[in-house]
This record gives C-alpha cells, structure tokens and sequence, in this order.
C-alpha cells in the first residue's frame, strides 16, 4: 500500500494551460504538504494544510491554487502554466512530528 | 570532490569505506536538525533527526554530528553500501514555523 500517492507521475503541458496535480494520504495524517524540486535538486516548501486548513503559504504566485477536500487530500491546481513551472512537485505528509515527513513520489511537470 | 556552479555537490566513496556529508546551517533558533535521502525517481526519505540541545546522535549505520559554534551539521554513514547511493539533505525545523526547510543536496556516488 503507497503511503502518499500522487498523480499524475509525469505531466507534459504547453505554456498557459491549466493542469492539476493530485495527492492523497493513507497515513492518518493531520498535516499535508507541496514541495517544489527544480533542476538542481533544490527542494522548496510552497504550502501546509493541517486538517483542511490552508497554514503556511509561501509567497507562492496566485496561479497556484492547494485545495483540501479533506485531510487525507491535497491537490494543486495551476493556471496560466509558465516555462518556469517546470519542476518535479511532491506531496508529503506528517503527524504529530513535523520534521519526520512522508513523500510521495512526486509529478514531473514539464512545461513546453 | 565537490562540485560548483550548476551541478550538485557530489561526494564519491569507496563501497565498505565511511562516508561523511557535511552541511552548514544558518538558523540558529532551529529546534531540529534533520537528515533526508532520496534516492533517484523517488521522493526524499527521513534517515535521522537531532534536536538543537545535543551534538551527538547515533541511529543502524549512520551518526548525525551537530556544532552549534560554528553552524555545522553532520551524517556518516558506516560502511558504505551500493544501496547508500542517493542525494543526501540537511534540512531545519524550528516549532516557531511548524515547517521544515530543506538545504543543498550532496549526491553521494559509491564506487565499486
């Protein structure tokens, strides 16, 4: 059983359009997560969700949109997708401890 | 050897040797100091955690090595095995943030 799975694994899109990225947890966790990875492996935090409830957001443009239907989903949306969109973007989750923190497999969107 | 400019600091060790990656860290009002492994296609996996007030913690083949003097963290790993072969992160959590914030990558190569 995956943990924390996400879909789609690989997502090749053209400039400007809209794509969405989902995520769920069979953990039990209370807390969800959206890391960006760029090409140097760089891994940033972009939101947090703690039972449905949006927490952190980080400075994130508008056109990325986290929508939590419940605590065991994460999804993302992006609109009006651009070049600099290209990443790989993983989900994660965690409990009570949050510095131990679960991750899916992650999405590569590559935008063309 | 380490590597500069686009490409990830990359350490090569000799498989059954010790291996020692090593990160410099910024925040002093961190409260955690975390280590992560991600293997390739794969998101990053917790491997050991040390809390601010400790320098030293050992978990199955690997210590994590903590100087607040001088902001420096540290993971060896003993006996270096094919499976180790991963890009290893440093990463903080302070309680103030609820969140965890991730430092360069260090590529670690085993060598047959």
């Amino acid at each position: 059983d995956t943990a924390v799975s996400q879909t789609p694994k690989y997502l090749v899109t053209q400039m400007g359009n809209d794509k969405s990225i989902k995520c769920e947890q069979n953990l039990g966790h209370d807390t969800m997560y959206w890391y960006k990875q760029d090409s140097k492996k760089f891994l940033k935090i972009m939101f947090s969700y703690n039972n449905k409830e949006l927490i952190i957001n980080e400075t994130v443009p508008n056109r990325f949109s986290p929508k939590s239907p419940d605590k065991a989903h994460l999804n993302l949306h992006i609109n009006s997708l651009e070049l600099g969109d290209s990443a790989v973007y993983f989900c994660a989750s965690s409990a009570g401890q949050v510095r131990e923190l679960f991750f899916g497999e992650g999405s590569r969107l590559t935008v063309l | 050897g380490e590597s500069v400019g686009l490409h990830l600091p990359t350490l090569s060790v000799q498989e059954g040797d010790n291996s020692i990656i090593n990160c410099a860290y910024s925040n002093s009002a961190s409260d955690y100091f975390i280590w992560y492994k991600q293997e390739s296609g794969k998101g990053p996996q917790f491997i050991i955690d040390i809390r601010s007030n400790m320098d030293k913690r050992q978990g199955q083949r690997v210590t994590v090595l903590l100087n607040k003097t001088v902001k420096h963290l540290s993971l060896q790993i003993a006996a270096t095995q094919p499976g180790d072969s991963a890009v290893y992160f440093c990463a903080e959590n302070s309680h103030r943030d609820d969140k965890i914030i991730f430092g360069k990558g260090t590529r670690l190569h085993i060598l047959p």
